[in-house]
């Protein structure tokens, strides 16, 4: 059974650092390209970053390139999401996927809220 | 890029009536090498991680209940629920998945509530 569990979220002041992580059970880590997807108060799903079973590439969304890195370690079945100069519009609870290839999502986690606020 | 709009924005139904929702793409997300649909579709309720129900369009995801179904092709599509339950409310997307280098964009939304 595919698990996948979110953590590192909290409250960060604008232009802080956060590190988001994601460990994932149930399936050949390496096999799969993995993506965070991120939901804001009241709005709807927004696709944040893809990355690839090996980690040689990378996607970023419009909003987040330059300011966020997705990567991930195999040794660890962990996915990451290092996320720098924060900034208000970031606050969102951030999902992490699994991916049928390079498709939809089929599995989620929970999510972990981050807020930015001074 | 590629544009998701989905319409309408919400929606009432009666219990036991159909709910329809539709997605239209900026372009065709019909890969013509396989002739498939790269859409798919979300139920999101509040404090749940999204749910997949269809992929491909109209091939649903394991476990989803059969009053859900996807239809269309190209650029429209539309999600149905042949008859509401209370446990459908929630907010649906859409998403393609057809941009290379991947750009996973969603629709808006469209929140489902009971008439």
């Amino acid at each position: 059974e595919v698990q996948l569990a979110e953590s590192g979220g909290g409250l960060v002041q604008p232009g802080g650092s956060l590190r988001l992580a994601c460990a994932a059970s149930g399936f050949t880590f390496s096999d799969s390209p993995m993506t965070w997807v991120r939901q804001a108060p009241g709005k709807g799903l927004e696709w944040v970053a893809t990355i690839s079973g090996s980690g040689g590439s990378t996607y970023y969304g419009d909003s987040v390139k330059g300011r966020f890195t997705v990567s991930r370690d195999s040794s660890k079945n962990t996915l990451y999401l290092q996320m720098n100069s924060l900034r208000a519009e970031d606050t969102a609870v951030y999902y992490c996927a699994h991916q049928s290839g390079w498709s939809y999502f089929d599995y989620w986690g929970q999510g972990t809220p981050v807020t930015v606020s001074s | 890029d590629i544009v998701m709009t989905q319409s309408p924005d919400s929606l009432a139904v009666s219990l036991g009536e159909r709910a329809t929702i539709h997605c239209k793409s900026s372009r065709s997300v019909l890969y013509n090498l396989n002739n498939q649909n790269y859409l798919a579709w979300y139920q999101k309720k509040p404090g749940q991680p999204p749910k997949l129900l269809i992929y491909r369009a109209s091939t649903r995801e394991s476990g989803v209940p059969e009053r859900f179904s996807g239809s269309g092709s190209g650029t429209d599509f539309t999600l149905t629920i042949s008859s509401l339950q209370a446990e459908d409310v929630a907010v649906y997307y859409c998403q393609q998945y057809y941009s290379a280098p991947p750009m996973y964009i969603f629709g808006q939304g469209t929140k489902l509530e009971i008439k």
